[in-house]
Formats: structure tokens, sequence, C-alpha cells
């Protein structure tokens, strides 16, 4: 149980696009999905919190006009990284927690990640 | 503001022996603790979570919580190479609140 899953894995894409990476809980309905971003040999970085149904709470330091996030559904949060530039390739990273009263609410379980290359 | 401390490493352990990680945090508050692997490349999975003082043991893994002294531990018993990975502490102060990563510690474990 408790499995999350991200498309895609891998995106390569040309400096000025947008794009757009998804995040499903397949085994549980998740309330509060997380975005992480981490640099190679660094640690996670936390860069938004989103509660189904209700904008995103964004770290500080983190443009929210240029990472939109969308969580339409108890199973699917989205990350758009609009205008991406060279130094938006990361390794983006999403987790998600569960229902109040649920086992899965106790902790964050992590999708695999997708990795992002701007050319 | 909440912070999760551990020892970057690395930290080298024969095979067969047991590798012991270390966390401290800064809230007393705080309610529940989990342990993270991460491979290189990889997302984190969680190890195993604890919420009351004392031991918990899961297969080779045991994790310790001392609330009055604000630390936590992660013991691996009968270490192997495929252990070799970066170890997150993370804690979170309430059902209600994010939880908070330490920023790991390196695991080697040399043959």
């Amino acid at each position: 149980g408790a499995v999350v899953s991200q498309h895609p894995s891998w995106v390569i894409c040309k400096s000025g696009t947008s794009v757009k990476i998804e995040c499903r809980s397949l085994d549980f309905q998740a309330t509060t999905m997380f975005w992480y971003r981490q640099f190679p040999k660094q640690s996670l970085m936390l860069m938004a919190t989103s509660n189904e149904g209700s904008k995103a709470t964004y770290e500080q330091g983190v443009e929210k006009d240029k990472f939109l996030i969308n969580h339409a559904s108890l199973t699917l949060s989205t990350l758009t990284v609009t205008s991406a530039h060279p130094e938006d390739s990361s390794f983006y990273i999403c987790s998600a927690s569960g229902l109040a009263g649920a086992a899965y609410q106790e902790t964050q379980y992590f999708g695999p990640g997708t990795r992002l290359l701007v050319l | 503001q909440k912070e999760v401390e551990q020892n970057s490493g690395p930290l080298s352990v024969p095979e067969g022996a047991i590798a012991s990680l270390n966390c401290t945090y800064s809230d007393r508050g705080s309610q529940s603790f989990f342990w993270y692997r991460q491979y290189s490349g990889k997302s984190p999975e969680l190890i195993m979570f604890i919420y009351s003082n004392g031991d918990k043991e899961d297969g080779r893994f045991t994790a310790q919580l001392n609330k009055a002294s604000q630390y936590v531990s992660l013991l691996i018993r009968d270490s192997q190479p495929s252990d070799s990975a970066t170890y997150l502490c993370a804690v979170r102060y309430s059902s209600a609140s994010k939880i908070i990563f330490g920023s790991g510690t390196r695991l080697s474990i040399r043959p």
C-alpha cells in the first residue's frame, strides 16, 4: 500500500517552455501533497504544500507564478514549471499523506521523482 | 524554528557490523519521528516511524526514541553493502503540521 507515482520520470525541454509533472496517490486518498526539489548531492528542499481543493502554500523563496501547483482531486497533484530555464534543471519529487483517521496520514510517502533537464 | 540535525557523514561501517545513525530535534513537543533511506539518484523511501519513547524493531532495523533528550536513532544490524545510502531523519510536531527533514547522513558499508 501507500504507492505514489509520478509522470514523467524524465523530461528534457528547451529553455522557455513549460513542463507539467503529475503526482498520483494510487491506493489512498491524499489530502495533502508536497513538492520537493533536490539538486545533486544536496538535501531535499520543500517547495510547496498543497491541500486538495485549495491554493498551495509556497515556501519562502519559491516563486508561485513560476511553479504552478494544482491539487484538484484527492489522488492527483500537478506541478507546472513555467518558462523553464537551465537553472530549473533538478530532481523534482512529490510526496503524499492521507485522510484524517487513516494510517497513511501518519507519514509521507514519496513518488519516484522526475528528473528535469532544461537545455 | 523547528530544526532536525544529523551528522552528514560519511559514516563508514564494515559489513556485518551495526550501523548507528543519530538525529536530534529542536522542538520538544514533536510527536512523530521517521527514518527514510535515499539511494543515490532515487527518491526517499520510508524505513520506519516511531511515536513512543523506547525501541521499535523491524527486521534488521531498530529505531530508538528519547523524547527527554530530544534524539532519535536508527540501528542497522548485520550491515550489508546494499544498506549504503543516505538516511534522512524526519520529525513532525503534530498531525496537522508538515514533516521537517534533516539533511541526511551518508552511510557506506565496506565489504
